[in-house]
């Protein structure tokens, strides 16, 4: 069984148009996670949910919304999507607060 | 400053060989450490954690850390090419932060 799993894999999209991304983890895990990751492979984390709630929101554009139907799903949407929002992005999910974090295989988002 | 600087190689050895992966902080608060390792186009992957200064060893993998030094490595021996990967750094207490990982090549 896949532990984190994403969907989907693959979303290429022109300017201006509004996607989601689903995340699903079976895990158990109290926290879930959003990271971006540029073509330079840097990893930055977005936003965690624990419990429903939100407790980190990094400068992030509010073009981007992360909503929690319940602890086993983070969903990321994007309004208004731009070209510099190109990138890959991963959730993960953890037990405890930051710690141990098991991360999705990735959706790579292409905006043209 | 950025809170972790790694190199980010690329770094290639010949198999066999034993890699050194480093990563240094600035933040003196920072209390959990861990290795990510990261295959082409795959998600990353827990390789090994720790909470204090020391070394830590899990197989032919080697975590250390030096808190005095704001400093932490990933050694690898005897490396195989199945090792080849980008290999992340993340570090923090509340938060984490990422390197920008390393990535690795191992030839036959």
């Amino acid at each position: 069984d896949t532990a984190v799993s994403q969907t989907p894999k693959y979303l290429v999209t022109q300017m201006g148009n509004d996607k989601s991304i689903k995340c699903e983890q079976n895990l158990g895990h109290d926290t879930m996670y959003w990271y971006k990751q540029d073509s330079k492979k840097f990893l930055k984390i977005m936003f965690s949910y624990n419990n429903k709630e939100l407790i980190i929101n990094e400068t992030v554009p509010n073009r981007f919304s992360p909503k929690s139907p319940d602890k086993a799903h983070l969903n990321l949407h994007i309004n208004s999507l731009e070209l510099g929002d190109s990138a890959v992005y991963f959730c993960a999910s953890s037990q405890v607060r930051d710690y141990e974090q098991y991360f999705g295989p990735g959706t790579r988002l292409t905006v043209t | 400053q950025k809170e972790v600087e790694q190199d980010p190689g690329p770094l290639s050895v010949p198999e066999g060989a034993i890699v050194s992966l480093n990563c240094t902080y600035s933040n003196s608060a920072f209390q959990y450490f861990m290795w990510y390792r990261q295959y082409s186009r795959k998600g990353p992957e827990l390789l090994m954690y720790t909470y204090s200064s020391g070394n830590k060893e899990d197989g032919r993998f080697t975590a250390q850390v030096d808190k005095s030094s704001k400093y932490i490595s990933l050694f690898i021996r005897d490396s195989q090419p199945s090792d080849s990967a980008t290999y992340l750094c993340a570090l923090g207490r509340n938060q984490f932060y990422f390197g920008t990982g390393t990535s690795l090549t191992v030839i036959p």
